[in-house]
């Protein structure tokens, strides 16, 4: 089993930078996905990571520390459109597939 | 169209009818996954498949039932709808590249109000 451990909620202004962490424990980790959700619609993917450091895409960034059982996502020059949630997922082993599991997710709010 | 489908977008239901939730892929992805979204819970894992006529149970299968005859349908049915399966519906799929990165891709979900 699993436990995924996201903030609920933050805020931050546009134009700066935030971060949002994800703690995980696993008994079988294959890789950790962020996705992102915009009120009323569906999650769509924003990174992946599997081994450890930092995956940067734009202004989108993705750090992993495995032995520590860690993740964070980095959102740089901050819009209004970035206000949504963003949800961690890991990748377990439960029963001979790899299959994701995902945590509450955080609520993130931008403002002018 | 190529994606992702749901069917239908929007189901209003009574206590103890079945209801059937249609999920559709076009692109012969090997897994696929029915998820429901409340607040404060997030995304919980209902069931999902590895391929045709394979099927298991994921964190809170109890009260659905699904089958995968075919590898582009995934039907989720709740066999006698509670108020408690009041919820978001999303169905998703991805590939099975022998345990590299597999992202999921959504579908546009389906609310589903139970009264």
């Amino acid at each position: 089993g699993q436990n995924i451990d996201q903030p609920t909620e933050m805020t931050a202004t546009e134009g700066a930078i935030v971060q949002i962490n994800c703690t995980y424990q696993t008994s079988g980790f294959n890789g950790l996905f962020w996705y992102q959700q915009h009120a009323g619609e569906a999650p769509t993917f924003l990174s992946y990571n599997v081994l450890d450091g930092l995956e940067e895409k734009g202004r989108f960034s993705s750090f992993l520390s495995r032995s520590k059982g860690y993740s964070y996502l980095l959102l740089k020059e901050l819009q209004m459109k970035d206000s949504a949630s963003y949800l961690c997922a890991v990748r377990d082993l439960p029963g001979g597939s790899y299959i994701p599991t995902f945590g509450r997710g955080t609520s993130l709010i931008v403002h002018p | 169209d190529a994606g992702i489908t749901q069917s239908p977008r929007y189901k209003i239901t009574e206590t103890g009818r079945q209801v059937t939730l249609m999920c559709h892929q076009t692109w012969s992805h090997s897994y696929m996954f029915w998820y429901r979204q409340d607040l404060g819970h997030g995304l919980r894992l209902i069931y999902y498949s590895a391929a045709a006529d394979i099927t298991d149970k994921g964190e809170v299968p109890d009260g659905y039932v699904v089958s995968r005859s075919k590898t582009e349908n995934f039907p989720l049915t709740l066999e006698s709808a509670t108020r408690s399966q009041t919820s978001v519906y999303f169905c998703a799929s991805s590939e099975d590249s022998g345990g590299l990165q597999e992202t999921q891709y959504f579908g546009p979900g389906t609310r589903l109000l139970v009264l």
